[in-house]
């Protein structure tokens, strides 16, 4: 049972560069998010997809984007990465939305130059 | 303004000791309040929830309490251990017309020494 895997775990990056950071959950879980974590502050969220097929912006979502074409995968998108786009990327996800007990991803490290 | 305060930032305590972890809010209208625990390298794991009605809930060597109208929340960890240092975030969740809504605090980052 893996729960949700990240990949990559880390990566640097050239900036103006499109990367897709990949999250896969086998729970089934309905909800899934993406969120961003620096130094200092708490966990924001990008974007999130309340059930497969629909996707929503969080308080973070600009250069993002997201899609949910299936249940279990929830990619995220930088079309052209920025340095202030340096962070760890963590994807969660919940039973339901709404339902508040998020399960996350062991986090992906991105550097961008 | 939603927030989540926590304090202190970071705290270094010896093996064995006890300590506290605090976690203020201003969130409106509230709906529960989560700690989680963040081992370096990994993502949040949930520790306990806490409703509206709750004061105290426990999960092993961790207390969490709460009271809703100072709206503060602890943190009570007992007889520390070295995999106990970790960063443990407070999550308060807002329910403005029926979506849950996490606001996350800043975290403690919590060093047990032997």
């Amino acid at each position: 049972i893996a729960g949700i895997t990240q990949a990559p775990t880390s990566q640097i990056l050239a900036a103006g560069r499109r990367m897709t950071l990949r999250c896969t959950q086998d729970m089934r879980h309905n909800a899934m998010y993406w969120y961003r974590q620096d130094l200092g502050l708490g966990l924001r969220l990008i974007h999130y997809s309340n059930t497969a097929g629909t996707t929503g912006k969080g308080e973070v979502p600009d250069g993002y984007s997201v899609s949910r074409a299936n249940t279990d995968d929830f990619p995220l998108t930088l079309a052209s990465a920025v340095p202030s786009q340096t962070s760890v990327y963590f994807c969660a996800s919940s039973v339901q939305a709404g339902t508040n007990e998020q399960f996350f991803g062991p986090g992906t490290r991105l550097t961008v130059l | 303004k939603n927030q989540v305060e926590q304090s202190p930032q970071s705290l270094i305590i010896l093996e064995g000791k006890n300590c506290t972890l605090q976690c203020n809010y201003t969130v409106s209208p509230f709906s529960n309040l989560r700690w989680y625990k963040q081992d370096t390298g990994r993502g949040p794991v949930s520790l306990t929830i806490m409703t509206f009605s709750e004061n105290t809930k426990s999960n092993g060597r961790y207390t969490a309490t709460l009271d809703a109208d100072t709206k503060q929340s602890s943190l009570h960890i007992t007889a520390s251990q070295l995999s106990d240092s970790a960063s443990y975030i407070c999550v308060v969740s807002a329910n403005p017309g029926g979506y849950n809504k996490l606001i996350f605090g800043a975290g403690t980052r919590l060093a047990v020494h032997p």
